[in-house]
């Protein structure tokens, strides 16, 4: 059973600081990884996408892809309280690039 | 660009009757998607199809989950007879085909089985 696993949280963070999202598949061969947003009462947002190790920026938006620990993450830098949301992770499955499954996702908290 | 629709957004119905959830996706995303979202759950894939084949439904309750793509766009699922734990969000996703790409979202029916 191939699975995506995140800490539920809630995550709080205050205003201003980083936020650090981590997410890790069990899948050695995805190759594609995406971390979705998504509000209360809404549906997800992708806001980033990662293939290569490293990191990978977007505004304030760090996606960082580590492959040989089966690790990703989200870094979201001067936290606004907007950006308090769920943090879905959702990695590719096996070498079928057209199927992504989703983990239950991080509840992240900005605290004004 | 226009986004996925789906309707209707919300349907409260009582156990053992049937619904039914309709979706357009993005003109031009071959690939169409249904999850279903159970509260404090990340999205579960039901059914995937490619323009009007089915790819992958290994996860639709078959004996009561129905979908079909007519002509290759617009999408139904149809739940008959629903249960109480069938009460999720139900999203409908279209992707344009390539390595990499991401879903795009409709805004989801939110289904509430009483």
């Amino acid at each position: 059973q191939k699975e995506v696993e995140q800490n539920s949280g809630p995550l709080s963070v205050p205003e201003g600081a980083i936020a650090s999202l981590n997410c890790t598949y069990s899948d050695r061969v995805s190759q594609s990884f995406f971390w979705y947003r998504q509000y209360s009462g809404k549906s997800p947002e992708l806001i980033m996408s990662i293939y290569s190790n490293g990191d990978k920026e977007d505004g304030r938006f760090t996606a960082q892809l580590n492959k040989a620990s089966q690790y990703v993450s989200l870094l979201i830098r001067d936290s606004q309280p907007s950006d308090s949301a769920t943090y879905l992770c959702a990695v590719n499955l096996g070498e079928r690039d057209d199927k992504i499954i989703f983990g239950k996702g991080t509840r992240l908290h900005i605290l004004p | 660009e226009a986004g996925v629709a789906q309707s209707p957004r919300y349907k409260i119905i009582e156990k053992r009757q049937s619904v039914a959830f309709w979706c357009n996706p993005i003109s031009g995303h071959a690939t169409l998607y249904w999850y279903q979202q159970i509260l404090g759950q990340g999205p579960k894939l039901l059914i995937q199809f490619q323009n009007n084949g089915v790819v992958d439904d290994s996860q639709l309750p078959k004996d009561r989950f129905s979908a079909e793509r007519l002509k290759g766009v617009d999408s139904t699922l149809k739940i008959q007879p629903a249960k109480l734990e069938d009460s999720a969000v139900y999203l409908c996703a279209s992707r344009l085909q390539g390595p990499g790409q991401g879903y795009t979202f409709g805004s989801g029916t939110r289904l509430t089985v009483v």
